[in-house]
């Protein structure tokens, strides 16, 4: 099977400008999650999708957000970009979502850069 | 609110040495679950051990084993005989049973010596 893709791999923007990231989950897996990564901050959790519906989210303002379509694919959006946005964005796919019992799939992530 | 803790930024071994990377956790929860994921310099996360909060037995994966000491709320990482493959960011992760919300500690960048 392949691997949870992540496109793109690198992005640079300007601040006050929006960005859209964009995620594949593992073939069958219907459970999308989205983690922020900063060298302060550390891994984040930002929000997980299941069945194109948001079931969890994080501490992150509305500036942030996301949608899952049919088939499973996710987006990710982030609007009126700040300089503190500049992070590795990791998306990770599980079959359920259940991730106490199962195991999560991280993809490579996106390197966003905001000027 | 749950916290994960850990406590070494930075730590080496020699290569075939055994090196144990240090977790502790606060939780007010009985019933919860405790990860160490491995980040290489590909920047993607790999799952490297899990441990049941509910389970006594220290989990083992070939060469990786967890001392979980529920009492101590700690949870630490032995790698075995480590290889230069080994090198990596190790983050120590935990989840309420129930709550799929996932907090990370904020990593053990290991380095492993030839």
């Amino acid at each position: 099977k392949a691997g949870v893709t992540q496109t793109p791999r690198y992005l640079i923007k300007t601040r006050g400008q929006q960005v859209t990231l964009s995620c594949s989950p593992i073939s069958g897996h219907r459970s999308v999650s989205w983690y922020q990564q900063t060298p302060g901050q550390g891994l984040q959790f930002l929000f997980e999708y299941f069945s194109e519906t948001q079931r969890n989210k994080g501490n992150f303002p509305g500036r942030f957000s996301g949608r899952q379509f049919s088939n499973s694919r996710s987006e990710m959006n982030v609007s009126t970009l700040e300089l503190g946005d500049s992070a590795l964005y990791l998306c990770a796919s599980s079959l359920q979502g259940a991730l106490a019992q199962e195991t999560q799939y991280f993809g490579p992530g996106t390197r966003l850069l905001v000027l | 609110a749950q916290t994960v803790t850990q406590s070494q930024p930075e730590m080496s071994v020699q290569e075939a040495e055994t090196v144990t990377l240090s977790c502790t956790y606060d939780t007010s929860e009985s019933d919860y679950y405790l990860f160490w994921y491995k980040q290489p310099p590909s920047r993607q996360m790999i799952l490297v051990i899990r441990q049941e909060a509910y389970k006594q037995q220290n989990a083992t994966e070939n060469r990786f084993s967890v001392n979980f000491q529920k009492a101590a709320k700690s949870f630490s990482l032995k790698i075995s005989d480590s290889q230069l493959g080994d090198a990596a960011m190790y983050f120590c992760a935990y989840i309420t049973a129930g709550d799929d919300k996932i907090i990370f500690g904020k990593g053990t960048r290991l380095h492993i010596l030839p």
